[in-house]
């Protein structure tokens, strides 16, 4: 039980198609993050959120869209997807006050095909 | 964008057997992370380090933050088939939240 939680786990979407990622952490913890996994990459940070504000965006396309309404909750707004964001998406949070206290916990991914 | 080096990439065990992978880095550490992930689950965090030359057990597990600061080690003692799955080292090479990660070591244990 890793106290972060996302839904769906699984989404298969149209490249015309718009859709949304959640997660929910459950750990009292202020930052959340978005992550991407794809095969033979190390995970590629996406988006930092800290105490609801955007920390860090990498460079991500802007067909990813984060919302963060709460410490505790945190969204992915998918549209006009390529193929190749095909991944398994990965949310994360951390206590948010820096220094040890940013030891990441993961939820356990959304698997994303587009076609 | 920056990473790590882990190795082995992937290793093929009998059950009983230890296990020993490692990460390095050309730059300094201050944490050092050791997480597993299983097929369609995201990455479960095993060990933290912050301290060079800490050595962490987690069960038959154990980590450490090499004095260098530039890398670590995780073994595993007495594999048994549930050990199978990736293994990934991380860490953060300054006061920002950015993990750095390595490509993962999958291992295989035959029982």
């Amino acid at each position: 039980e890793t106290g972060v939680t996302q839904t769906p786990r699984h989404l298969v979407m149209g490249m015309t198609n718009k859709k949304s990622l959640k997660c929910e952490q459950h750990l009292g913890h202020n930052a959340m993050y978005w992550y991407k996994q794809s095969a033979k990459k190390p995970l590629e940070l996406m988006f930092v959120y800290n105490f609801k504000e955007q920390t860090e965006n990498n460079s991500v396309p802007s067909r990813f869209s984060p919302e963060c309404p709460n410490s505790s909750h945190l969204f992915l707004h998918l549209h006009t997807l390529q193929p190749e964001d095909s991944a398994l998406y990965l949310c994360a949070s951390s206590q948010g006050s820096g220094g040890n206290q940013e030891t990441q916990y993961f939820g356990p991914g959304t698997r994303l095909l587009v076609l | 964008g920056q990473q790590l080096n882990q190795s082995p990439q992937s290793m093929f065990i009998q059950e009983g057997e230890d296990v020993s992978m490692n990460c390095t880095s050309s730059s300094i550490f201050n944490t050092w992370l050791w997480y597993k992930q299983e097929p369609g689950e995201g990455p479960v965090l095993l060990i933290a380090l912050y301290k060079a030359g800490e050595l962490t057990s987690n069960g038959r597990l154990t980590a450490q933050f090499g004095i260098t600061r530039k890398d670590s080690f995780l073994n595993i003692s007495a594999s048994i088939p549930s050990d199978v799955g990736i293994y990934f080292c991380a860490g953060h090479a300054g006061n920002n939240r950015k993990l750095i990660w390595g490509l993962g070591t999958s291992l295989a244990v035959n029982p």
